[in-house]
């Protein structure tokens, strides 16, 4: 267990507003991601980050940004909500020594109407 | 470009049965191979992490292998039972010129039944 949980689990919003959703790990890992999943795309990887206010772009980056301040907290948000961007978030952590190994959160499921 | 391939997207088996998961990926060059299982509605877990440089890694009833010169790992799963029926994921680490890149397949979702 990598000390990681999410927040909102559930969220339902309207399209157009902004939405951020927070994943907090206790930790103290280095290298932080997100990732949407998707029925018949998998997982696909939005933004991560390898360091405080050290963030970089994904696959599927268009739409989304990222914010690290602290090491416990990287937040994702969607500045204008969009129904294309309804999916399960889930945040992941990179274990300490570059070995990539990745652990999970629980998720968070957004839906966008 | 880099892809990982799951197939069968979905495999039913009677409880007891061993069976073998693979996962296939189109590059050599990678720095390791990492297999989840997602039960419905939840996260991941991780399984077993296989470096570059390894042939197998075993946990339990479970053990993962690697061949980088054709592409491929299996997981194999010895004496199934109902609580392995999940979605099985492997993600790979591909490295190119210095940069890393994640990439998962689609998963194979397993059903064991009683």
């Amino acid at each position: 267990d990598a000390g990681i949980t999410q927040s909102p689990r559930h969220k339902v919003t309207e399209t157009g507003t902004p939405v951020t959703l927070r994943c907090h790990q206790t930790e103290n890992h280095r290298y932080m991601y997100w990732y949407r999943q998707d029925p018949g795309h998998g997982l696909r990887l939005i933004h991560y980050s390898y360091g405080v206010k050290d963030t970089d772009k994904g696959e599927v980056s268009d739409g989304y940004s990222v914010s690290r301040s602290k090491t416990e907290d990287f937040l994702l948000t969607l500045e204008s909500a969009t129904s294309s961007q309804t999916s399960v978030y889930f945040c992941a952590v990179g274990l300490a020594g570059g070995s990539y190994e990745q652990y999970f959160g629980p998720g968070t499921r957004l839906t966008v109407t | 470009k880099q892809e990982v391939t799951q197939i069968p997207a979905a495999l039913s088996v009677p409880e007891g049965e061993n069976l073998v998961l693979n996962c296939s990926f189109t590059d050599s060059a990678i720095y390791n191979l990492q297999w989840f299982r997602q039960d419905p509605g939840k996260g991941l877990t991780s399984l077993l992490l296989i470096q570059s440089s390894q042939r197998e890694q075993t946990s339990g009833r479970l053990n993962a292998s690697l061949d980088k010169s054709s592409g491929r790992s299996t997981l194999y799963i010895a004496a199934s039972q109902p609580g392995d029926s999940a979605t099985y994921l492997c993600a790979v680490t591909f490295t190119t010129s210095g940069t890393y890149k994640y990439i998962f397949g689609t998963g194979t979702r397993l059903k064991v039944l009683a």
